[in-house]
């Protein structure tokens, strides 16, 4: 399995400051096809996971922009251009290249300083 | 916008049969998604169960492989999980997800069910 390692595990926040979120992958998550199949998803307290950016970069319909995604093949980032108060939870990097399975990062719990 | 709803028993026995159905509305479920499962322990990460495509293509995770069947129900719009021999380990909340994909066949991102908790307990 394609092992995803996420930092830090914990990151407190001042509300209006950026935020930043390691994903390191054992194997390189770039397709033939030239995209990263790497998400990321937020999961909010007593909630779902919902999908943030797909493939690498690209932001899921209705994320506001303060979200970003970036890196290439086994570094990845999720930044947050300036935190608000909603966006508490945890956050995973999740690969879909396979190989067999689709596996997670331990997720980064965001909290509110 | 596809959207997932698990139902099934919320109490298992050991070494009984877990299992679980989602239905999928606002869209058919012979588009080009995989329909999948994952679960999360209590306070824990997440895992990958297996995914079905709706001509009957399968991908489990090796680490339940022999114990987990997904199927596909074309004119109920659903799919289901079962998982046999359960233990106190499978105590997890159960997801349905949709691993969406254009008619184009690009991958735009997994779409998730509220969840239900299933706790295997005597």
């Amino acid at each position: 399995d394609i092992v995803m390692t996420q930092s830090p595990l914990s990151l407190p926040v001042t509300p209006g400051e950026p935020a930043s979120i390691s994903c390191r992958s054992s194997q390189s998550l770039l397709h033939n096809n030239g995209f990263n199949y790497v998400d990321w998803y937020l999961q909010k307290p007593g909630q779902s996971p919902q999908l943030l950016i797909y493939l690498g970069s690209n932001r899921a319909s209705g994320v506001p922009d303060r979200f970003s995604g970036s890196g290439s093949g086994t570094d990845f980032t999720l930044k947050i251009s300036r935190v608000e108060a909603e966006d508490v939870g945890v956050y995973y990097c999740m690969q879909a290249l396979q190989s067999p399975s689709i596996t997670f990062g331990e997720g980064t719990r965001l909290e509110i300083k | 916008q596809v959207q997932l709803r698990e139902s099934g028993p919320g109490l298992v026995k050991p070494s009984g049969t877990l299992s679980l159905t989602c239905a999928v509305s606002g869209a058919s479920i012979t588009t080009s998604n995989w329909w999948s499962w994952v679960r999360q322990p209590p306070g824990r990460g997440l895992e990958w169960i297996g995914e079905i495509f709706h001509r009957g293509n399968i991908n489990y995770n090796p680490s339940l492989r022999g114990r987990v069947t997904i199927t596909v129900d074309k004119f109920k719009n659903q799919f289901s999980l079962n998982l046999i021999s359960v233990t106190a380990a499978d105590t997890a909340v159960y997801y349905c997800a949709a691993k969406q994909m254009t008619n184009s066949g690009w991958y735009v991102g997994f779409s998730w069910g509220q969840g239900t908790l299933v706790t295997v307990s005597s």
